[in-house]
């Protein structure tokens, strides 16, 4: 099946740095990527969708400010949490969908912590 | 708009029990369905889908899944549980209009006691 690995699988920063999330879909090309936060016991939530080669759309209440999103290549998408707050401290998830089964394969997640 | 909801935030079987995980759905467009699992720190593997096309739905590690239509309902059933079918399940819909957004359900956590 396809492959979508993140990078890094578990971050500590301090309060107020930058820290990047890169997903990348390691046998197949991804147009289109999702990234989701999720907080300790609770469901994904999906926070944008990373569009190659134009802008990220983000859902109702993220700030784009915030999460900054670049999906540079058909195999990369980044995600830049920026003056990262204890707040922001999450599990952040990255998928890829597959055509045309429309199902979608997940990276294997990152942990933020911010202190 | 399409939505999914999971009955029972926790369950708890004994190993060799039947695995029952209740999900309906909400949708006016015939749905695309799926099952993930997560384990403790990682992403979401596959379990089934439910594409329009049978609709029992036979996944990995044993599962299954019924699509039944008169009853907007998705439930994820496995004959005899194990201790390593403990996790998290989450349903999920595809949002219409495009995109492949996926809309996921609650959750139910999964427990096996020996």
């Amino acid at each position: 099946g396809a492959v979508v690995s993140q990078h890094p699988s578990w971050v500590i920063c301090k309060s107020g740095t930058s820290v990047k999330i890169e997903c990348r879909s390691l046998d197949f090309q991804a147009t289109t990527m999702f990234w989701y936060r999720q907080f300790p016991k609770q469901s994904l939530m999906l926070m944008a969708t990373s569009n190659e080669g134009s802008k990220a759309t983000y859902e109702q209440g993220v700030e784009k400010d915030k999460f900054l999103i670049n999906h540079a290549s058909l195999t990369l998408s980044t995600l830049t949490v920026t003056s990262a707050h204890p707040e922001d401290s999450s599990f952040y998830i990255c998928s890829a969908p597959v055509q045309p089964a429309r199902e979608q394969y997940f990276g294997p997640g990152t942990r933020l912590t911010v202190t | 708009a399409q939505s999914v909801t999971q009955l029972g935030s926790h369950v708890s079987v004994s190993e060799g029990a039947l695995v029952l995980l209740r999900c309906n759905y909400s949708s006016s467009v015939p749905p695309y369905l799926f099952w993930y699992v997560q384990y403790p720190n990682q992403g979401l593997q596959l379990l089934l889908k439910y594409t329009s096309a049978a609709t029992l739905v036979k996944g990995i590690n044993g599962f299954e899944a019924e699509f039944k239509k008169s009853e907007t309902s998705f439930h994820l059933t496995k004959p005899s549980a194990h201790m390593s079918d403990a996790a998290e399940y989450f349903c999920a819909v595809v949002l219409s209009g495009g995109y492949n957004k996926l809309i996921f359900g609650a959750g139910t956590r999964l427990a096996v006691h020996p």
